[in-house]
C-alpha cells in the first residue's frame, strides 16, 4: 500500500538553528514528490518536486533532496516567517491520486 | 490570477442539511480534486475529475456527491450532513500536461464546514 510518513510531527527551533524534515515513502512507481508549505488558515502553497533520486531543489533557506526512499527538507538558518506545516506528497505512476503525509509543525523561535 | 477559488469560506449545518461547496479555476486544469484536512488525518482525497464530464472516487467519497459540467467548475455537494464531515475541505488543481501527471496540485483556501 501507498504510504507516506513524515517526522518529526513538530519541531521547534532557536531563529539561525538549522535543521531537517524528513519524508520517508513506500510507493510504487514514484512519478514525483512535492513539498508544500502551509500557513494557519490558509491551502497548502507548492514549494518543490522532485522527480527522480539525488536531485536536489532549493529556495531561498529551504533545500530538498530525494532519495530512493525518503526525502529530507533541509532548512538553513531559519527566521520566525518559516513558521508553518510542511506537508509531503507522492504522485504513483498510472493513478491519478497525489498521497499526502501529515505533516511537520515548525515554529521557529525569534 | 485568480488560482482556485472556494466559497463559502465558513459553514455551519445542522444534521441532515444538504450543501454544495463551490470551487473554480482560471488555470485551464483538466485535473481538479476535493480533499478534507482532518487533525493528525493529513488530506485525504474525496473526489476527483480528469476532465468535463470525467469524476472518480478517492479514499473517501462516502456521504459527497461531485459533478463536472466545465473544465472551470467542480462543485462537491453533501446530501445529509453528518458530525464527522466536520472538517475543512481543499479544492486542488492541476493541468495533465500531455499524460505525464506530475504536476503540482494548487490549492484553494478552503471551507471550514462545522456540522452540528
Amino acid at each position: 500500500e501507498d504510504q507516506v510518513t513524515q517526522s518529526p510531527e513538530a519541531l521547534r527551533l532557536q531563529e539561525g538553528e538549522s535543521s531537517s524534515l524528513n519524508c520517508s515513502y513506500t510507493v510504487s512507481g514514484l512519478r514525483g514528490l512535492f513539498w508544500y508549505r502551509q500557513d494557519p488558515g490558509k491551502g497548502p502553497e507548492f514549494l518543490f518536486t522532485l522527480y527522480s533520486a539525488g536531485e536536489e531543489k532549493e529556495k531561498e533557506r529551504l533545500k530538498a533532496t530525494l532519495t530512493k526512499k525518503e526525502s529530507f527538507l533541509h532548512i538553513t538558518a531559519p527566521k520566525p516567517e518559516d513558521s508553518a506545516t510542511y506537508l509531503c506528497a507522492v504522485n504513483r505512476a498510472g493513478t491519478y491520486k497525489y498521497i499526502f503525509g501529515t505533516g511537520t509543525r515548525l515554529k521557529v523561535l525569534a | 490570477n485568480a488560482g482556485v477559488t472556494q466559497t463559502p469560506k465558513f459553514q455551519v449545518l445542522k444534521t441532515g442539511q444538504s450543501m454544495t461547496l463551490q470551487c473554480a479555476q482560471d488555470m485551464n486544469h483538466e485535473y481538479m480534486s476535493w480533499y478534507r484536512q482532518d487533525p493528525g488525518m493529513g488530506l485525504r482525497l474525496i473526489h476527483y475529475s480528469v476532465g468535463a464530464g470525467i469524476t472518480d472516487q478517492g479514499e473517501v467519497p462516502n456521504g459527497y456527491n461531485v459533478s463536472r459540467s466545465t473544465t472551470e467548475d467542480f462543485p462537491l455537494r453533501l446530501l445529509s450532513a453528518a458530525p464527522s464531515q466536520t472538517s475543512v475541505y481543499f479544492c486542488a488543481s492541476t493541468e495533465l500536461g500531455g499524460g505525464s501527471y506530475n504536476s503540482p496540485l494548487h490549492f484553494g483556501n478552503g471551507t471550514r464546514l462545522t456540522v452540528t
